[in-house]
């Protein structure tokens, strides 16, 4: 069935470092990619999303680009800060109105910035 | 625009005993999810509703998992007996409708989850 796989944490960066988070996928047919953020004692937000091959998602620093030939969707940030402390998850889903259309989510990257 | 309702926010029970969750999600939203997150893990769907019928309850425990979502609004998922590997937190989402299905994409708005622990 289809999956998420993504870099194992915690990680932990400096404030201004360069982040990057793995994350690849196994999927039949075409799924639409996000990365969700869990801040602490916060709910699930979407922090970005891409639906097709080659889509570059992009929010509050984030980016990741849908990348049908490796099956990975990898979020980068430039500069972190400590307010990006959270939990990162990396998800899939298939077509709306359908029984695919449920998220399947990666195990989730614990991200700690220092000052 | 009142997002995603859920409660209780927290519960401690005891094993073999009874609870209950319930979610009301954003209002004119025909699709609602529950999930299970194990903590160190990612959520994990338990039942999707589609109106007020099951799309998928393929990794719901019906021996003793149950949901309903009656009048196709609120839901409430129910765990009776309880076991310790029940402790969770239970999410729930809904997803705003389509004009076209099958186009676009499937955005699902969470709710702040119930933490339940088990002893």
């Amino acid at each position: 069935g289809d999956s998420v796989t993504q870099m194992e944490g915690p990680v932990t960066l400096s404030e201004e470092a360069f982040l990057t988070i793995n994350c690849t996928y196994t999927a039949t047919g075409y799924p639409s990619l996000f990365w969700y953020v869990q801040y602490p004692g916060e709910g699930l937000q979407l922090l970005l999303k891409a639906t097709k091959a080659d889509d570059k998602g992009s929010n509050k620093g984030f980016e990741a680009t849908y990348r049908k030939e490796t099956t990975s969707f990898h979020l980068e940030k430039g500069s972190v800060q400590v307010s990006d402390s959270a939990v990162y998850f990396c998800a899939l889903s298939g077509p709306p109105y359908s029984s695919a259309s449920k998220i399947i989510f990666g195990s989730g990257t614990r991200l700690s910035i220092r000052p | 625009e009142a997002g995603v309702a859920q409660s209780p926010r927290y519960k401690i029970i005891e094993k073999r005993q009874s609870v209950a969750f319930w979610c009301n999600p954003i209002s004119g939203h025909a699709t609602l999810y529950w999930y299970q997150q194990i903590l160190g893990q990612g959520p994990k769907l338990l039942i999707q509703f589609q109106n007020n019928g099951v799309v998928d309850d393929s990794q719901l425990p019906k021996d003793r998992f149950s949901a309903e979502r009656l009048k196709g609004v609120d839901s409430t998922l129910k765990i009776q007996p309880a076991k310790l590997e029940d402790s969770a937190v239970y999410l729930c989402a809904s997803s705003s409708p389509m004009s076209k299905a099958g186009v676009g994409y499937n955005e699902q708005f969470f709710g702040p989850g119930t933490r339940l622990t088990v002893l």
